[in-house]
């Protein structure tokens, strides 16, 4: 399995610039997650598709920030304008829909500086 | 609300040294239980995992508990390795979401 796939792996914008971050999670999960990691805050749950719908974007830091997913096999999240505060590294993970299987598989993260 | 609390880190081992890290959590009803590692580098790889009560979660040396009379779930290894270098984060699953602690950074030395 090729697992869940990210890109860019790192990416360095200006202050003000659109960002795009990808994800493809691994095939025939039905939940995508997106998560940011800073060393202030830790790890936090921006939002979580189920079936490429939305389901909770509470932790989705203010307007500047957007995520969707067109399709079962690539989500976006979007910050526009970026800013200095928003650089972290930000994952993508999915998981399988079965009851007994609530395992997160993480992607390899993309890290971003916003200078 | 639903928490999950580690000891602070960074902690520093010496080669083959036991391992405890603690974890305690806060917690409506009985949610599932997991340790997550990460590489340096790296994302989170899930290292292992409990269901319920007094189930024990297993793998690579590691293992951990999940005991609801003190709401813990505390790692250890026997004898770490140079390569068990990483951070660690326990977590618990909520109505599908993860609730993390805050991360033990683990350094361990030749």
């Amino acid at each position: 399995d090729a697992g869940v796939i990210q890109s860019p792996r790192h990416e360095v914008t200006e202050m003000g610039q659109e960002v795009t971050l990808r994800c493809k999670p691994i095939s025939g999960h039905d939940y995508l997650f997106w998560y940011r990691q800073t060393m202030m805050r830790g790890l936090e749950l921006l939002i979580y598709f189920n079936n490429n719908v939305p389901i909770d974007d509470s932790g989705m830091p203010e307007d500047r920030f957007s995520a969707k997913m067109p399709n079962a096999s690539f989500s976006t999240l979007k910050i526009q304008p970026s800013e200095p505060r928003d650089s972290a590294v930000y994952f993508c993970a999915s998981r399988d829909q079965g009851i007994r299987t609530d395992t997160q598989y993480f992607g390899p993260g993309t890290r971003l500086t916003v200078l | 609300g639903d928490s999950v609390t580690q000891m602070e880190g960074p902690v520093t081992l010496s080669e083959e040294a036991f391992l405890t890290i603690n974890c305690t959590y806060t917690a409506t009803g009985y949610p599932s239980l997991f340790w997550y590692v990460q590489y340096p580098g790296e994302g989170l790889q899930l290292l292992l995992k409990a269901t319920k009560a007094d189930d024990k979660g297993s793998n690579k040396g590691f293992e951990a508990t999940y005991r609801k009379e003190t709401t813990s779930f505390h790692l250890e290894k026997g004898s770490v390795q140079v390569s068990d270098s990483a951070v660690y984060f326990c977590a618990l699953i909520k109505g599908g979401k993860l609730i993390f602690g805050q991360g033990t950074e683990l350094s361990v030395k030749p």
